[in-house]
């Protein structure tokens, strides 16, 4: 079965530092893989995908993610963190092409100022 | 171009009494969901419409649970009766089509406590 892993349920980096959010996957064929972001009291927020392609996948708010097939990940990078990146991040994929997605249970990210 | 409505935004209620929320969609998505999220947790598909049709219920407990998306626009989602474990974030979200090529756009989501 189609599944992702967040292994790290909060990520502390200061202002101004890279982040990583870390994610894994487990999917059978060529994956399409996804992040979204939960800012406080709002929807989910969808920030990029990955379908085909190069491997660096560019998103929303200057946040990038890179598709690493030998070590089935997925982790969400930004190379310098605002502390207005603090928010809950999912990671996710899709069971089929055209079925529902299953989410990770998310990353906690605080960027202190 | 507004976004994903849902309403309302907060709802507390008694075990054993019904609840209601509604959604409306981004204009022109025929593809809408509706998701459970507990705290701590990724949200969770509950049911998927497209258009006017359910196509995939089978995470919903249709024992207390229903859902309607009448003329294939609006939705509401309905629990009768509530239980304590229902206290939940209920998300709403809408797509172009059900194929993940598209992005799902979320509402704000209604947060449940029964009490």
């Amino acid at each position: 079965a189609q599944s992702v892993a967040q292994p790290e349920d909060q990520v502390n980096v200061a202002e101004g530092n890279p982040l990583t959010v870390k994610c894994t996957y487990s999917v059978s064929g060529n994956p399409y893989l996804f992040w979204y972001v939960q800012y406080p009291n709002r929807g989910l927020q969808f920030l990029l995908k990955y379908i085909t392609g190069d491997n660096l996948v560019k998103g929303s708010y200057g946040f990038e993610a890179e598709f690493n097939k030998s070590q089935t990940s997925f982790h969400l990078k930004k190379p310098s963190a605002l502390v207005s990146d603090s928010a809950l991040y999912f990671c996710a994929v899709p069971m089929n092409r055209d079925d529902k997605i299953i989410f990770g249970k998310g990353t906690r990210l605080h960027i202190l100022p | 171009e507004a976004g994903v409505v849902q309403s309302p935004r907060y709802k507390i209620i008694e075990k054993k009494q019904p609840v209601a929320f509604w959604c409306n969609p981004i204009s022109g998505h025929n593809t809408l969901y509706w998701y459970l999220q507990n705290l701590g947790q990724g949200p969770e598909l509950l049911i998927r419409y497209e258009n006017e049709e359910a196509v995939d219920d089978s995470q919903l407990p249709k024992d207390r649970f229903s859902a309607e998306r009448l003329k294939g626009v609006d939705s509401t989602l309905k629990i009768q009766p509530a239980e304590l474990g229902d206290s939940a974030v209920y998300l709403c979200a809408s797509s172009l089509a059900g194929d993940t090529l598209y992005e799902q756009y979320f509402g704000p989501g209604t947060r449940l406590t029964v009490t």
